[in-house]
């Protein structure tokens, strides 16, 4: 089946350090991936996408490739700040081909931004 | 913008008793998911509605069912609450099963003492 798999948190970075936060997939047919961020006491919200491989997402200054030949999608940003403190989820469609299926969530990485 | 609307915000509820969450999608989006998010636990699927009818059926209790109205609001009910379904409950609408772009209501907590 299909699943997510993303590096464990809390991540603590210092403010405007280079962040990544890596995803890896496991999934058949060709599905679309995502991350959404999550601030405390929020719902989730979509940072961005990518449908197809090589597709690149970005937004907000965060950027992820969508890597079919390493079944990746790496979020980066190179200055991060205080504000982008919140958890961060990888997820991807497991739609494939028909039907609202929803999506597979990685189990997401809490970063911690310091001042 | 319009944004899903989820009511109410917060429920506490005794066990066994019932819970019922509403959900209200983004206009013109026909598709509703639910979603069950534990304590620092990702969000797991639950049940999807496609033009009014059960599309997808996740990790849904048996005690749990839900439904989508002709106006396309869904509603989620809980019966006989047991303590493990205290979970922050998340509905999802989306114009496009295509694309698989989900937009999040900000969630129901419900609380089972």
């Amino acid at each position: 089946g299909n699943s997510v798999t993303q590096m464990e948190g809390p991540v603590t970075l210092s403010e405007e350090a280079f962040l990544t936060i890596n995803c890896t997939y496991t999934a058949t047919g060709y599905p679309s991936l995502f991350w959404y961020v999550q601030y405390p006491g929020e719902g989730l919200q979509l940072l961005l996408k990518a449908t197809k491989a090589d597709d690149k997402g970005s937004n907000k200054g965060f950027e992820a490739t969508y890597r079919k030949e390493t079944t990746s999608f790496h979020l980066e940003k190179g200055s991060v700040q205080v504000s982008d403190s919140a958890v961060y989820f990888c997820a991807l469609s497991r739609y494939s081909g028909g039907g609202a299926d929803g999506l597979t969530f990685g189990k997401g990485t809490h970063l911690i931004i310091q001042p | 913008a319009a944004g899903v609307i989820q009511s109410p915000r917060h429920l506490i509820k005794e066990k066994r008793e019932t819970a019922t969450l509403k959900c209200y999608p983004i206009p013109r989006h026909d598709t509703v998911y639910w979603y069950q998010q534990g304590p620092g636990q990702d969000p797991q699927f639950l049940i999807s509605f496609y033009e009014k009818m059960q599309s997808d059926k996740g990790s849904i209790p048996d005690r749990f069912s839900a439904q989508q109205f002709s106006d396309y609001h869904s509603e989620l009910n809980m019966s006989s609450l047991e303590l493990g379904d205290s979970a922050l409950y998340f509905c999802a609408s989306s114009s496009s099963i295509l694309t698989g772009e989900l937009f999040f209501g900000e969630g129901s907590r419900l609380t089972v003492l």
